[in-house]
C-alpha cells in the first residue's frame, strides 16, 4: 500500500468552482511534490516544496496554487480550470537529496 | 538538457515470455540517478529502482534484472518469464544534479495475456 494518500480520488468540477486536492505522508519526508500526468503521457513536474517552502514552480498559470501548511501535508487549490487541465494529479514525496520519490494513486480531475 | 528515450511505445507478450524495455538517456552532469517505475491501470506510480552513476553493477531482484551501461547511456530493465500482473506503464526517470527535477522518458506499455 502507498504510503503517500491522496484524496479526493475523483473530483469533477466546473470551470468556475474552486475545490483543493489534498496529499499525506508520514513517512518524514522533507520534499513533496505536484505532477500532472495527461492519458498516455509522463508525468510532468508542476512544483517541489521542500521543509514546507516552495523551491520550483515549473511556470504554472495561476489558477493552480499549491500549499504546504506543515511537513506531513500538501495541498492544491483549484480555480477557475480549464477543461484542457483535465487530467492526473499525482503527488510525491521523498527524502531530500537525490533519492527516489514515492507517489500517491493521484487524484483524477475533470473540467466540464 | 536532460531527455530520456524510451522507444518502445508498448510491448505485447504471452505469459512467461521474458521481456526487455530500452531506457537511454541523455546529461551533461557528471553525477545522475536512474529510476524505473511502474504505473499500472490504478493510477499510482510505484518505485522499482534507483540506480547511481557511479554504481554500474547490474541487479537482480526476483523476477526484474535492470542491465545499467554508461558507455552506451542505457539502463535496460528485463521481466523474466511475464506475469498478467505485471501489465503496466513503465517509466524510465532521470534526476541530475538538480534534486528537485525528475525528467520521465515516455513510457512503454507492457501488455502481458495468458
Amino acid at each position: 500500500d502507498t504510503e503517500v494518500t491522496q484524496t479526493p480520488k475523483h473530483l469533477v468540477m466546473g470551470m468556475t468552482n474552486k475545490k483543493s486536492l489534498k496529499c499525506e505522508q508520514h513517512m518524514g519526508h522533507r520534499a513533496m511534490y505536484w505532477y500532472k500526468q495527461k492519458a498516455k503521457k509522463p508525468p510532468e513536474l508542476m512544483f517541489v516544496y521542500s521543509y514546507e517552502k516552495l523551491s520550483i514552480n515549473e511556470s504554472v498559470p495561476s489558477r493552480f496554487s499549491p500549499e504546504c501548511p506543515n511537513s506531513s501535508l500538501l495541498n492544491l487549490h483549484l480555480h477557475a480550470l480549464q477543461p484542457e487541465d483535465s487530467a492526473l494529479y499525482l503527488c510525491a514525496s521523498s527524502q531530500m537529496g537525490i533519492t527516489e520519490a514515492f507517489f500517491g494513486q493521484g487524484t483524477r480531475l475533470t473540467v466540464v | 538538457a536532460q531527455k530520456v528515450t524510451q522507444a518502445q511505445t508498448e510491448i505485447s507478450v504471452v505469459e512467461k515470455e521474458d521481456v526487455t524495455l530500452d531506457c537511454v538517456y541523455e546529461t551533461r552532469d557528471t553525477t545522475y540517478y536512474l529510476f524505473w517505475y511502474k504505473q499500472p491501470p490504478s493510477g499510482e506510480l510505484v518505485f522499482l529502482i534507483r540506480r547511481n552513476s557511479f554504481d554500474e553493477q547490474n541487479e537482480i531482484s526476483g523476477r526484474y534484472s535492470w542491465n545499467f551501461q554508461k558507455s552506451t547511456s542505457s539502463f535496460n530493465f528485463t521481466i523474466t518469464a511475464s506475469q498478467v500482473v505485471d501489465s503496466a506503464v513503465y517509466f524510465c526517470a532521470l534526476r541530475g544534479d538538480s534534486w528537485g527535477k525528475l525528467q520521465f522518458g515516455a513510457g512503454t506499455q507492457v501488455v502481458v495475456t495468458p
